[in-house]
């Protein structure tokens, strides 16, 4: 089975710094991998996914994520972090072979954004 | 509005009593999901049916009953819950596997407390 893990509970970034959040995954194969984000009181946001080819995907609100097999990882970054990014961003994975729409979540990763 | 519709948005229930969380999309999708927020915790994956048959469930309580009558609803029924079942419960839509998969659609969730 699949498993994802999210290092970082808590991030702090100031506005305007640069920003990336790791996620780390466990799979057999190549695994559909997202990046979600939640703001408080919500539902999840779905922010970029990776299928297949191209390594660097990128998504809404000017985040991109890097999928490196090597390292079975699939980081979020962004280049200049806005006081609006502050949520919590989770990183998920699906298992292709199977059916691979069952996603499994990281624990999550809380971003606070200092002015 | 994104597309996939939680209602109520708040309940608080006895642990005696019975009550039903709602969600409908109305976005195409084939495929619908309950899955469970607790604090601290990964979102658990609690139900998933496809082409309106259930085709998992992750071992849980037979407190939740789910129920999918059509592509578009999906309904959690709850009954003799515990104080650990509250938690924000979130509703997602997708295409089913080799139909298009592009990942899930949240809805904005039940927040649930068992009083």
């Amino acid at each position: 089975a699949q498993s994802v893990t999210q290092p970082d509970i808590h991030i702090t970034v100031s506005e305007g710094a640069s920003l990336e959040l790791r996620c780390n995954y466990s799979y057999g194969a190549t695994p559909y991998l997202f990046w979600y984000v939640q703001s408080p009181g919500q539902g999840l946001q779905l922010l970029l996914k990776y299928f297949s080819g191209d390594t660097l995907v990128q998504g809404i609100k000017g985040f991109e994520a890097e999928f490196k097999r090597s390292q079975s990882s699939f980081n979020l970054r962004k280049p200049s972090v806005h006081w609006s990014d502050a949520a919590e961003y989770f990183c998920a994975v699906g298992a292709p072979e199977n059916a691979g729409n069952m996603l499994t979540f990281g624990g999550g990763t809380r971003l606070m954004v200092k002015p | 509005e994104t597309g996939v519709t939680q209602t109520p948005r708040h309940l608080v229930m006895g642990m005696t009593n019975k009550k039903s969380l709602k969600c409908e999309q109305h976005l195409g999708h084939n495929a619908m999901y309950w899955y469970k927020q607790s604090a601290k915790k990964p979102l658990e994956l609690m139900f998933v049916y496809s082409l309106e048959e259930r085709v998992e469930n992750n071992s849980v309580p037979s407190r939740f009953s789910p129920e999918c009558p059509n592509s578009s609803h999906l309904f959690l029924h709850l009954h003799t819950l515990q104080p650990e079942d509250s938690a924000l419960y979130l509703c997602a839509s997708s295409q089913p596997p080799g139909t298009g998969f592009n990942g899930y659609t949240f809805g904005s969730g039940t927040r649930l407390t068992v009083v």
